[in-house]
């Protein structure tokens, strides 16, 4: 199964700056994601990144808010804009080539808006 | 609405006792997987399930999908403080638009006390 990168694996951020994280897979993927998780819970849909068009977003998350590129089949970005402490979360990726048989996730990005 | 309801949300108990986590929904999944997390580690496939009324063993752990497709369940026999984590089931939903997109369970935070 291909293996992900994610990085960076923690910030803490000021409240009204940006942050990009990264996610390098090391294999060709058809399918790449962007999760938010509170420690303890489960994992929300952010949205679905496309390769050379513009991410589908799940209800509740907008493209102004968590602009997302996906260049290649191997790179993804997800950026959180103009962040809030309400922002603070686990932020995770993840790639699948066939999703019956299952997902890799990357190790997550724990980001802390103060 | 949580399309997959996921039980219990917490469980702790003894090494060398039994447990049994379960995850329904009204839906029919094209597959359903269990995945496994610990803190600061994105969440880990254990297996994936894709024929009604399948099941599949995995050491001490057993996994089944039910008939209908809809429900499946994590069984854990003689559990070991090594078992600690968050489980969670996640399916891909049977057609439509939704292909790919992979929906969560609220995850069991598993405890295995010594």
């Amino acid at each position: 199964s291909a293996v992900i990168s994610q990085k960076p694996s923690r910030d803490i951020c000021q409240r009204g700056t940006s942050l990009t994280i990264q996610c390098q897979v090391d294999s060709q993927v058809t399918m790449m994601f962007w999760y938010r998780q509170q420690p303890g819970q489960s994992l929300t849909l952010i949205a679905t990144a496309n390769q050379g068009s513009e991410a589908t977003y799940e209800s509740g998350f907008v493209i102004d808010k968590f602009p997302i590129s996906r260049p290649n089949l191997t790179f993804s970005t997800l950026t959180v804009s103009n962040m809030s402490p309400e922002d603070s979360s686990i932020y995770l990726c993840s790639a699948t080539q066939t999703p019956n048989y299952g997902y890799t996730f990357g190790s997550g990005t724990r980001l802390t808006v103060v | 609405t949580q399309l997959l309801e996921q039980s219990p949300q917490f469980l702790s108990i003894q090494e060398g006792e039994n447990l049994t986590v379960y995850c329904n929904s009204s839906s029919v999944f094209s597959s359903l997987q269990w995945y496994r997390q610990e803190p600061g580690e994105g969440p880990v496939l254990l297996v994936t399930v894709v024929t009604g009324g399948e099941v599949k063993k995995l050491k001490r752990l057993t996994f089944q999908f039910g008939d209908a497709r809809k429900d499946s369940s994590l069984h854990i026999t003689a559990a070991q403080p090594g078992d600690t984590g968050l489980y969670l089931c996640a399916g891909v939903l049977a057609g439509g638009t939704s292909y790919g997109k992979l929906t969560f369970g609220q995850g069991t935070i598993l405890t295995v006390h010594p």
